[in-house]
């Protein structure tokens, strides 16, 4: 059973700050990684995608794989109240199939 | 910006009767995936679609679903007769390839309630 662990929160920031939500995964062949936004009634919406170890950035959000400790992270710099949403931690599984599993996610609070 | 659409955002019907729900999905994606978040769960996934054929399944989608692109544009997930358990958000998603580009584009959903 492929797992995707995600502390599901509340975690709480105040504006400005920097929050940072995390994943880990079980399987370790897997080979691509998404954060998905969904706010409270809506539907999950792609805001990274990160393929290799390392950093990727792409405005205030940042992405962070580490496939040797199974671990992916999500910073969003300059948190602001709009950012308050459950994140979505999403890992497809290896052998050729890219159906991603989701976990079950963590929500951010950003409070003035 | 294209975006993927779905209707009914709302369905109700009776336990045992047949609900379709219909999806566009953004034009040039050459994969389409059907997805299911029953209140406060995780988002669990039915099936995947290309080139006309279903690709992949999970153990939810048994013999009640069934899902069809009748046309070039609309993509629909049949449920033939509904349980009071298949209440969720249905969502369907799109992607522009398996191979090199594995994001997942979700439309907005349809909340199924089964009485």
């Amino acid at each position: 059973q492929k797992e995707v662990e995600q502390n599901s929160g509340p975690l709480s920031v105040p504006e400005g700050a920097i929050a940072s939500l995390n994943c880990t995964y079980s399987d370790r062949g897997s080979q691509s990684f998404f954060w998905y936004r969904q706010y409270s009634g809506k539907s999950p919406e792609l805001i990274m995608f990160i393929y290799s170890n390392g950093d990727k950035e792409d405005g205030r959000f940042t992405a962070q794989l580490n496939k040797a400790s199974q671990y992916v992270s999500l910073l969003i710099r300059d948190s602001q109240p709009s950012d308050s949403a459950t994140y979505l931690c999403a890992v497809a599984q290896s052998g050729g199939s890219y159906i991603p599993t989701f976990g079950r996610g963590t929500s951010l609070i950003v409070h003035p | 910006e294209p975006e993927v659409t779905q209707t009914p955002s709302h369905q109700v019907t009776q336990m045992g009767q047949e609900v379709i729900l219909r999806c566009v999905p953004i034009s040039n994606h050459l994969y389409f995936y059907w997805y299911r978040q029953i209140l406060g769960q995780k988002v669990e996934f039915l099936v995947s679609f290309y080139n006309n054929e279903i690709s992949e399944k999970s153990e939810i989608f048994d013999d009640q679903f069934s899902v069809e692109r009748p046309d070039g544009s609309n993509f629909t997930l049949k449920i033939r007769s509904t349980k009071l358990e298949d209440s969720a958000m249905y969502f369907c998603a799109s992607s522009p390839s398996g191979a090199d580009s594995y994001e997942q584009y979700f439309g907005p959903g349809t909340r199924l309630t089964v009485t």
